[in-house]
């Protein structure tokens, strides 16, 4: 079992729709959980840090569940340059510290 | 100007050839890191540095070796590249912090090795 699996979509959503993706981790001990967006052929670049008690910029929205091991992204009112791919990342320190990226997971907004 | 700069930006060559990548930054973090990405895969960390003369061996360190002279520099080498090590690399830079932070990324450096 990966350390951090996402459901590697493709999500394919009208403008406009609301979309939720969700990230599962395996390590009980993980400290701080992140989204980063990475649009194609280029560098990711954090979207947002997930904190316990849920976070909210703008229409994006980021919640943590450490009871159940997983977190999320919620994008509501999504436009077209929301297209892009999101990567859940992990950080805990286990034996030293340890970063892990999820694979992704793709979003194609259409007009 | 991009605050974190990797060279080359692309880079073909053959089975067993040296290999250098470079990665510059200007944001004044002490913490660096070089990943892969692979399709499908996710990044995964190679090595990373939290300080000048700092080494950390990352996930998949195996084929590769790093050297972080100054702090603005930490360079990445394939001593004999092998195909399976073709990707997208990318480095990182991160500020204080062990775990809460964020991390910036180069452009990225293609490595195609036939």
């Amino acid at each position: 079992r990966k350390e951090v699996e996402q459901d590697p979509g493709p999500f394919n959503v009208p403008e406009g729709a609301t979309v939720a993706f969700n990230c599962t981790y395996s390590n009980s001990a993980s400290q701080s959980f992140f989204w980063y967006r990475q649009d194609c052929r280029k560098e990711p670049k954090l979207l947002m840090s997930v904190y316990s008690s849920g976070n909210e910029d703008g229409r994006f929205t980021a919640q943590l569940n450490r009871a159940s091991q997983y977190i999320s992204l919620l994008i509501r009112d999504s436009k077209l340059s929301d297209s892009a791919t999101y990567l859940c990342v992990v950080n805990f320190l286990t034996g030293g510290f340890k970063t892990i990226f999820g694979a992704g997971t793709r979003l194609f907004v259409k007009a | 100007d991009a605050d974190v700069t990797q060279t080359p930006r692309n880079r073909i060559t053959k089975t067993g050839k040296r290999i250098m990548l470079e990665c510059s930054q200007t944001k004044g973090h002490d913490r660096m890191y070089w990943y892969r990405q692979d399709p499908g895969l996710g990044l995964r960390l190679i090595y990373y540095s939290f300080d000048v003369k700092d080494i950390n061996k990352g996930e998949i360190s195996d084929g590769y070796s790093v050297s972080r002279q100054a702090q603005a520099k930490f360079s990445l080498s394939l001593e004999s590249a092998i195909p399976n090590q073709t990707a997208l690399y990318f480095c990182a830079t991160s500020d204080t912090g062990l775990a809460d932070n964020e991390q910036f990324f180069g452009p990225g450096t293609r490595l195609t090795v036939l």
